[in-house]
């Protein structure tokens, strides 16, 4: 599996409690990403990464935030959840720019996070 | 991706039989393109790839191909085997809105394998 953790791989919360994720990965890749996967919607990037301290947003970034401080590490931080963040998230990395030089990226299992 | 409503579609298929999965893709300005396979409680593993300065590319007993004028992309499978139930994504580099790096997925397309 290319080398990617995710932890924890199944989580149950309650509404208005802070959740972390975290993508570890041992291949040396530069960037790093955060998808969530609802049913109808296939896979939807939330934040991704493209060096240690340097991140950006994605398509659904409300409600979420993100850190970097490693390369192999990227944690995805839901302040307070909520019932809509009830889904499965996967990380992804990628070695270079997948939008400027077209580059595969490689998944982790998943994290499937139920809020309740 | 595909354009399709809240259901995922599904693709049923004889064993043996060739399979052929569509997908709508909607950046023009997306010239890197990617077909994934998840199966049941795991992550998206890589098939095939292509740019968008190839029309068709072959790997074993997958074949994309690539037409730019509509913005379509199809991944056929060979001889369909029982391991090849999965759902099916197609992905772009172009993003969404935004600007974002990363890859903007299809909705997915259920492929199921009947004995």
């Amino acid at each position: 599996d290319a080398g990617i953790t995710q932890s924890p791989r199944h989580k149950v919360t309650e509404t208005g409690t802070p959740v972390t994720l975290r993508c570890h990965q041992t291949e040396n890749h530069r960037y790093m990403y955060w998808y969530r996967q609802d049913p109808g919607h296939g896979l939807r990037l939330i934040h991704y990464s493209y060096g240690v301290k340097d991140t950006d947003k994605g398509e659904v970034s409300d409600g979420y935030s993100v850190s970097r401080s490693k390369t192999e590490d990227f944690l995805l931080t839901l302040e307070s959840a909520t019932s809509s963040q009830t889904s499965v998230y996967f990380c992804a990395i990628s070695e270079s720019t997948i939008r400027g030089l077209g580059t595969e990226a490689f998944f982790g299992q998943g994290t499937r996070l139920t809020v309740v | 991706g595909e354009s399709v409503g809240l259901h995922l579609p599904t693709l049923s298929v004889q064993e043996g039989d060739n399979s052929i999965i569509n997908c709508a893709y909607s950046n023009s300005a997306s010239d890197y393109f990617i077909w994934y396979k998840q199966e049941s409680g795991k992550g998206p593993q890589f098939i095939i790839d292509i740019r968008s300065n190839m029309d068709k590319r072959q790997g074993q007993r997958v074949t994309v191909l690539l037409n730019k004028t509509v913005k379509h992309l199809s991944l056929q499978i060979a001889a369909t085997q029982p391991g090849d139930s999965a759902v099916y994504f197609c992905a772009e580099n172009g993003s969404s809105g935004g600007g974002a790096d990363g890859l903007t997925f299809g909705k997915g397309t259920h492929l199921i394998i009947q004995p």
